[in-house]
């Protein structure tokens, strides 16, 4: 099956740091895939949808300079969060649709990363 | 505009018993999916079903059935004999279909389900 691998797992950092996530499918091609972002108790909220080759297109009210996405390959994204602080505390996680096939092809998601700025 | 609702926050049932998850969605398009996903406390998210709207019928998988009204717009989850290995968070999401790669998946707030044993 669809398989997306999500790394760093988890991260713990001081104030001010900037964390890179990376978000590869594994076994299958990916033009778009997608970052949202988890609070406790919540509900994903899309935060960007990352296109390769091209810019992402972010959600209203998310800082394209504190999110920055990269989606140089058609198996790789990475969401970078600039200048970390506690607020961005957060469930990060990534999804990837197999390009080519028919639309709305179901999303397969990596297994999350769980960042706690100190 | 697109909106999931599952206003079912926490379940609790005993091992064994039926449970069915609650899925009710707002859309102004003709063509548009559904999906079931599960987040067990690991935190990944397991797809489970998607569904096209023009697809009414029923689905059974093993112990999960899925039940589509769009004369309701709900896309309620059942399952049928419930297990410790079943408690996580529920998922309910709509995606419209714009014939393109960037179909946004739209979540509900989401189930917690606990089964006792």
């Amino acid at each position: 099956g669809a398989v997306v691998s999500q790394h760093p797992s988890r991260v713990i950092c001081k104030s001010g740091t900037s964390v890179k996530i990376e978000c590869r499918s594994l076994d299958f091609q990916a033009t778009t895939m997608f970052w949202y972002r988890q609070f406790p108790k919540q509900s994903l909220m899309l935060m960007a949808t990352s296109n390769e080759g091209s810019k992402a297109t972010y959600e209203q009210g998310v800082e394209k300079d504190k999110f920055l996405i990269n989606h140089a390959s058609l198996t790789l994204s990475t969401l970078t969060v600039t200048s970390a602080h506690p607020e961005d505390s957060s469930f990060y996680i990534c999804s990837a649709r197999e390009t080519g096939g028919l639309s709305n092809q179901p999303q397969h998601f990596g297994d999350g990363t769980r960042l706690s700025i100190l | 505009a697109q909106k999931v609702t599952q206003a079912q926050t926490e379940i609790s049932v005993v091992e064994k018993e039926d449970v069915t998850l609650d899925c009710v969605y707002e859309t102004r398009d003709t063509t548009y999916y559904l999906f079931w996903y599960k987040q067990p406390p690991s935190g990944e998210l397991v797809f489970l079903i998607r569904r096209n709207s023009f697809d009414e019928q029923n689905e059974i998988s093993g112990r999960y059935s899925w039940n589509f009204q769009k004369s309701t717009s709900s896309f309620n989850f059942t399952i049928t004999a419930s297990q410790v290995v079943d408690s996580a968070v529920y998922f309910c999401a709509l995606s419209e279909d714009y014939g393109g790669a960037t179909n946004k998946l739209i979540f509900g707030t989401g189930t917690l389900l606990a089964v006792q044993p």
